[in-house]
């Protein structure tokens, strides 16, 4: 079993619906969570950044972690044409030297 | 302010031959950290270096090394390339501590 798994996709949505993006790992000492978006020919932006477990909101995206579960989310609310890309969980330890470790992304289109 | 920059964008090579791969962090950025991403495996960690010493070494085989000098920048070094280490290769750089990290555009390897 890989440390983080994510649903490949792809996954395709009409413009304007809400997108849920998901990971569950197996590590429970993991205590940061990160979600990136990668464009084609473009390295991973960090979209959003979360320690330990409850909700965090930016603009129309919502990130979740529900650490007893093992599982994080990220929801895309009225979902742009511009948010097709590839989303990546990731996730790290504790102790602030410790890498980064991903999911192998979703990839997401939005059609106008 | 500037980005992470990674130089060059594009390498063809042939197997048996020897790469190097640069990245410049953002300033103030003392944590460079290397990731190897293909379709197959998705984002895998190399390693990372913190004011010039190797923090973290991913699991990869001696062929991969690397270095950080004294302004922040990291190179990295593959020897006796393989088909294999056909690869998007990423630089990563924050401030040392837990959480983001902010990538740069990569450099495509391509081994012939």
């Amino acid at each position: 079993q890989k440390e983080v798994e994510q649903d490949p996709g792809p996954l395709s949505v009409p413009e304007g619906a809400i997108v849920s993006l998901n990971c569950t790992y197996s590590n429970s000492a993991f205590q940061y969570f990160m979600w990136y978006r990668q464009y084609s020919r473009k390295g991973p932006e960090l979209l959003m950044y979360t320690y330990s477990s409850g909700n965090k909101e930016d603009g129309r995206f919502t990130a979740q972690v529900d650490k007893s579960s093992k599982y994080i989310s990220l929801f895309i609310r009225d979902s742009q044409p511009s948010d097709s890309a590839t989303y990546l969980c990731a996730m790290s330890l504790p102790a602030g030297n410790t890498p980064l470790v991903f999911g192998k992304g979703t990839r997401l289109s939005v059609i106008a | 302010k500037a980005g992470v920059t990674q130089t060059p964008r594009y390498l063809i090579k042939t197997r048996g031959q020897q790469v190097t791969l640069s990245c410049s962090p953002i300033s103030g950025h003392r944590s460079v950290s290397w990731y190897q991403q293909t379709p197959g495996q998705g984002l895998q960690f190399l390693f990372e270096y913190f004011s010039e010493t190797q923090r973290n070494k991913g699991n990869f085989p001696g062929r991969f090394s690397g270095r950080q000098f004294s302004n922040s920048r990291s190179e990295m070094n593959v020897s006796t390339l393989e088909l294999g280490d056909s690869a998007l290769y990423l630089c990563a750089t924050g401030t040392g501590g837990a959480g983001g990290y902010t990538f740069g555009s990569g450099t495509r390897l391509t081994v012939v």
